[in-house]
């Protein structure tokens, strides 16, 4: 099955300044990419996703990058605020099998006024 | 008009007994999904449904049982309870195509005593 490393686990950044999160994949039949941010007693919701044919996709302050050959992707976030502090998660699925997400182990972001 | 709901948000129940957790999703999609947050927020899954059918089964325990009685609905019935099983547990739906999101509840906070 596909295995999603995530990294940092935490990760702590000055208001303003630009956060990334990193995640690579196992399965090269993976081909959907979702992030997910997780606010405190919350569920996990979709910020950005990105689909194997494409390299980069931009959603005004967050941008997410795919490598489909070194099988990594990342997360951006630029200028970034305080209501940006969540847990991220990154994950992976396989449209050719259904629907079946694996998740990364998150990333705590914290955001310093 | 929330998509994903479940129900309780919280659960304290002793080791040993039986409880069960609702979920309806109104956003007419096809797959429903259990998955368990454990104290360091790893996502993982435990069940897939496709249109009532199950279709993923992770390890998991056989004293938890899912249940869809139609493909709106996937109740998850947990078993002789123990304290490994406290742990937030989220519902999730998606159409079933793996390159669209999943919506997740808000999460059931079950602690075991």
């Amino acid at each position: 099955g596909e295995n999603v490393e995530q990294h940092p686990s935490t990760l702590s950044v000055q208001e303003g300044d630009s956060a990334v999160i990193k995640c690579t994949y196992s399965d090269s039949a993976s081909n959907y990419f979702p992030w997910y941010k997780q606010e405190l007693g919350k569920g996990p919701q979709l910020i950005i996703d990105i689909r194997s044919n494409v390299g980069e996709k931009k959603d005004q302050r967050i941008a997410v990058t795919l490598n489909k050959t070194a099988k990594h992707f990342s997360l951006h976030i630029t200028e970034t605020q305080p209501e940006d502090s969540a847990v991220y998660f990154c994950a992976a699925s396989n449209s050719h099998t259904g629907n079946q997400f694996y998740f990364g182990t998150g990333t705590s972001l914290t955001v310093i006024p | 008009d929330t998509a994903v709901s479940q129900t309780p948000k919280y659960l304290v129940t002793q080791m040993g007994n039986d409880k069960s957790i609702k979920c309806e999703q109104n956003l007419g999609h096809d797959t429903m999904y259990w998955y368990k947050q454990d104290s360091k927020k790893f996502l993982k899954i435990m069940f897939s449904y496709n249109n009532k059918e199950l279709i993923i089964n992770e390890t998991v325990p056989n004293r938890f049982s899912p249940k869809s009685p139609d493909k709106a609905h996937l109740n998850l019935h947990i078993n002789s309870l123990e304290l490994g099983d406290s742990a937030v547990y989220f519902c999730a739906s998606s159409p079933y195509r793996g390159d669209t999101e999943a919506f997740f509840g808000q999460g059931t906070r079950l602690t075991v005593v």
